[in-house]
């Protein structure tokens, strides 16, 4: 059973637009909200982080958005940029570990 | 300040023989988790480990997968008698401490291929 459901599985973004990736979550259990951004052949590297306490958190052009109640959480990429075409993995950590949705494949037009 | 660090990068195996992949956390952490990566899929948890103990083994496969990480040394995933199904993706992040405090760190992963 998936408890973290990614939307959606790839995106296309000219650049210079804004790129939005949203969550869904099923556990209330979960505590802590990160976005990993993955290029090929190398690790995931974590972006930026919410915990459910705040409804948005914006570091630079990345921006998390989060809806307790409707148990959903959305990365914003302002100004997207080719080198932000990445894989984008979001994840919910409850318990010490992290459950990842699928990924979402951006790329970023010139 | 070196990162999570993963040997081998890449490992090549024939059905039936054991693979060993080695992790060395980030200085100052003391937490280790593993995770496997299938083609066109999300990270799944597989092992959580503290020096010396298991603490959530609930993602791995109760045979033929073990996981250690000694008072000395890296942590090591072991994989004994290895299948086709085996071949992914294992990553290795590790954190300061548990719980939603202290982000996890991955590494760059080892890329098993099983023929």
């Amino acid at each position: 059973q998936q408890q973290v459901k990614q939307s959606p599985q790839s995106l296309i973004v000219q650049k210079g637009g804004i790129s939005i990736i949203n969550c869904a979550y099923e556990n209330t259990a979960f505590d802590y909200f990160p976005w990993y951004q993955q290029f090929p052949g190398k690790g995931p590297a974590l972006l930026i982080a919410i915990r459910p306490d705040v409804s948005e958190k914006k570091e630079g052009r990345f921006t998390i958005s989060f809806n307790k109640s409707a148990k959903q959480f959305s990365l914003h990429i302002m100004d997207s940029q080719p080198g932000d075409s990445a894989t984008y993995f979001c994840a919910a950590e409850g318990y010490s570990t992290l459950t990842f949705g699928k990924g979402t494949m951006l790329l970023v037009s010139p | 300040n070196a990162g999570v660090m993963q040997n081998p990068r890449h490992l090549v195996r024939r059905r039936g023989q054991e693979a060993r992949l080695r992790c060395s956390p980030m200085k100052g952490h003391s937490h280790v988790y593993w995770y496997r990566q299938l083609p066109e899929e999300g990270l799944k948890f597989m092992v959580y480990l503290q020096k010396e103990n298991i603490i959530d083994e609930s993602g791995m496969p109760k045979e033929r997968f073990s996981a250690e990480f000694p008072k000395e040394g890296p942590s090591i995933l072991r994989i004994q008698q290895v299948v086709r199904g085996d071949s992914a993706a294992y990553f290795c992040a590790s954190s300061r401490n548990s719980g939603a405090t202290y982000e996890q760190y991955f590494g760059p992963g080892t890329r098993l291929t099983v023929t």
